[in-house]
């Protein structure tokens, strides 16, 4: 069926170093990603979105990458700070409908 | 800065009780969604308003659940009889149509008891 998965549950990372946060999707239809961040007790919060025109889009030390060939979605997030602490969603928008379907998270620990 | 605004941000009920949330989206945003958040798992889409109009419900409990936007601005959610499954995190979401991100309110807590 369709769903947006992600490959790990968790990824501990050292503080300073890059984390790269993987997703898959099934929907070849799908034409615009987010990647939220959620924070204990509080709603997700975007981070960075990218269209399925798209291969790569960057923000504030984040980058999004899209492969359509294998539907693949990554985070990677530079210079990983204790505040990056959190759990990341990707989401998927199918467009024409507007419906945003959200994957199963990955919690990311920042090791000292 | 416009932000989605919810209440309460917590909420215990007994079973059988009746519980019901309220949503305030960013000003502007036509569309609206109500999501449901198990401890340790992604948000579920449970139903979306384009205006007033439910654009999807889905995945809505129609027997026990029940969402109004009567005025294609705040909304309300709510849940009768509550069962002990019931409870998670409501989070209410604003975006503009078409391809765009949406924001996020805090969420109510609910714990059915």
């Amino acid at each position: 069926g369709e769903s947006v998965g992600l490959h790990l549950p968790t990824l501990s990372v050292q503080e300073g170093d890059n984390s790269i946060i993987n997703c898959a999707y099934s929907n070849s239809a799908s034409d615009y990603f987010i990647w939220y961040k959620q924070e204990s007790g509080k709603g997700p919060q975007f981070i960075i979105d990218i269209r399925s025109n798209m291969d790569k889009r960057q923000g504030q030390r984040v980058t999004v990458l899209l492969n359509k060939t294998v539907k693949h979605l990554s985070l990677q997030i530079a210079a990983t700070q204790p505040g990056d602490s959190a759990v990341y969603f990707c989401a998927e928008n199918k467009g024409r409908d507007d419906k945003i379907i959200f994957g199963k998270g990955t919690r990311l620990h920042i090791l000292p | 800065e416009a932000e989605v605004a919810q209440s309460p941000r917590y909420k215990i009920t007994e079973k059988s009780q009746a519980v019901a949330f309220w949503c305030d989206p960013i000003s502007g945003h036509a569309t609206l969604y109500w999501y449901r958040q198990i401890l340790g798992q992604g948000p579920e889409l449970l139903v979306q308003f384009q205006d007033e109009s439910v654009v999807d419900d889905s995945q809505l409990p129609k027997d026990r659940f029940s969402a109004e936007r009567l005025k294609g601005v705040d909304s309300t959610l709510k849940i009768q009889p509550a069962e002990l499954g019931d409870s998670a995190m409501y989070l209410c979401a604003s975006s503009l149509p078409v391809n765009t991100e949406a924001f996020f309110g805090q969420g109510t807590r609910l714990t059915v008891v």
